[in-house]
């Protein structure tokens, strides 16, 4: 089975720390994703890796960066948390081109106080 | 913004009845996907129908497309306890895009 690992489930941060959500994937997978969960928002990408050390700002980058250095982690990096990042992130990956199925993981829930 | 939309936002229906989710996008594409999610987890692919495709079966769903509308709908037949979820249509960002872009999703309750 495809695995998609979230490194935290439930996170808990100050308001201006730097916060990292880390995410290993064991499929060999060329893509790798970061999405938002807000309710009534539904679900929105932030960045798109479709390689090692390649990137794509999604719809809402503002706040956040990336990193790939190996194929099978994608980290996302919160430089200085706000309370407005408060949400549910889901990292997730998919082979190399279009119309194959998105594997996600659990998720992780970051709270920003 | 390039999501789509889905309707309805919410649906309640009794266990053994057909539940039924509509999806509107914005792009032309090459496939549409959906998903599902439980309550506080990841999302599942469910079934994904191509362009040029206008029906397709899995189980107990049925997906459609109809691309001159930019719209898809989701059929649950036989509808259990269980299938008590989130269900979400994604589209690629542009034709042949790896990145998809997701609709808010439907919320279906079964009740038992």
């Amino acid at each position: 089975d495809v695995k998609v690992t979230q490194s935290s489930r439930y996170l808990v941060k100050r308001t201006g720390e730097k916060v990292f959500l880390e995410c290993v994937q064991d499929m060999d997978h060329e893509n790798m994703f970061w999405y938002r969960q807000d309710p009534g928002l539904g679900l929105r990408l932030i960045y798109f890796s479709y390689d090692v050390k390649m990137k794509e700002k999604g719809d809402i980058p503002e706040g956040y960066s990336v990193s790939r250095e190996k194929k099978e982690r994608f980290s996302l990096i919160l430089e200085s948390a706000s309370t407005n990042q408060t949400s549910m992130y889901l990292c997730a990956s998919s082979r190399g081109y279009s119309g194959n199925t998105i594997y996600f993981g659990e998720g992780s829930w970051l709270t920003v106080v | 913004s390039q999501q789509g939309e889905e309707d309805p936002q919410a649906l309640s229906i009794q266990e053994g009845e057909n539940a039924t989710m509509n999806c509107s996008y914005k792009t032309s594409i090459n496939n549409l996907q959906w998903y599902r999610q439980n309550s506080g987890r990841g999302l599942v692919h469910l079934i994904l129908i191509r362009s040029n495709e206008r029906e397709k079966h899995s189980g107990r769903l049925r997906v459609t497309l109809d691309t001159s509308k930019k719209s898809s709908s989701l059929l649950i037949t036989a509808s259990r306890a269980a299938d008590t979820a989130s269900y979400f249509c994604a589209t690629p960002f542009w034709v042949g895009a790896q990145k998809l872009v997701f609709g808010q999703g439907t919320r279906l309750t079964i009740n038992p």
